[in-house]
């Protein structure tokens, strides 16, 4: 079955430092999604991402989707201590139904 | 404006006792989902509900039944509540791949 797969697990940043998470699926996706978790909290959807090699921004978020729509990637600009979570990235299952999510990256801020 | 209701937030139960989760939401979504969350698994997906009358098994369904009463409910029961079951329960809904909106959580430990 499809599997999406995500990278780091775990990272611990300065307040100010850049931070990058990583999606990959095993199959090719129709569209992906990306949402964040702050702790004690639940999933709180972020953004989609549709097209092949499509780029999008959200203030200090930027959002990528691969041009073989097979890989994804959330990068944010200047860390906050407010970007504290877990941030999962989500696709569709073969059928276009199932959402299978990664693993999720855990970031943590120093300040 | 609802969403995702979920209840009990907090549920403690002996070995083998059964249980009820309840969820229902009011965005009148074909799909609803049932995850489970354990540290560092992620989001794993126990059974999903494309629509009223029909469920499918997701990556985790052993020990759990569900029920797709109408479009609004979608409920997970545990015959027998074992250890392994302890963890955080999600329930989520969303319109055919588009993006899923998540109920609060329900926090069970099996002792």
């Amino acid at each position: 079955g499809q599997q999406v797969m995500q990278i780091p697990q775990y990272q611990h940043v300065q307040e100010g430092e850049d931070f990058t998470t990583y999606c990959n699926s095993s199959t090719t996706l129709s569209n992906i999604q990306w949402y964040k978790q702050r702790p004690g909290g639940h999933p709180v959807f972020l953004i989609q991402l549709v097209k092949s090699g499509e780029v999008k921004k959200q203030k200090r978020l930027t959002f990528q989707f691969g041009e073989a729509k097979k890989n994804s990637s959330l990068h944010i600009t200047a860390t906050q201590t407010t970007d504290v979570g877990t941030y999962f990235c989500a696709g569709p299952g073969e059928y276009g139904n199932k959402l299978v999510f990664g693993a999720g990256t855990i970031l943590r801020v120093k300040s | 404006n609802a969403g995702v209701t979920q209840t009990p937030k907090f549920q403690v139960l002996k070995t083998g006792q059964s249980m009820t989760l309840q969820c229902a939401q009011d965005m009148n979504h074909n799909s609803m989902y049932w995850y489970r969350q354990d540290p560092g698994m992620g989001l794993r997906l126990i059974y999903y509900s494309a629509s009223e009358g029909t469920t499918d098994k997701g990556e985790v369904p052993n020990g759990y039944n569900v029920s797709r009463l109408n479009k609004r409910e979608f409920s997970l029961r545990l015959e027998s509540a074992a250890p392994s079951q302890t963890s955080v329960y999600f329930c989520a809904s969303s319109a055919l791949r588009q993006a899923a909106f998540f109920g609060q959580g329900t926090r069970l430990t099996v002792v």
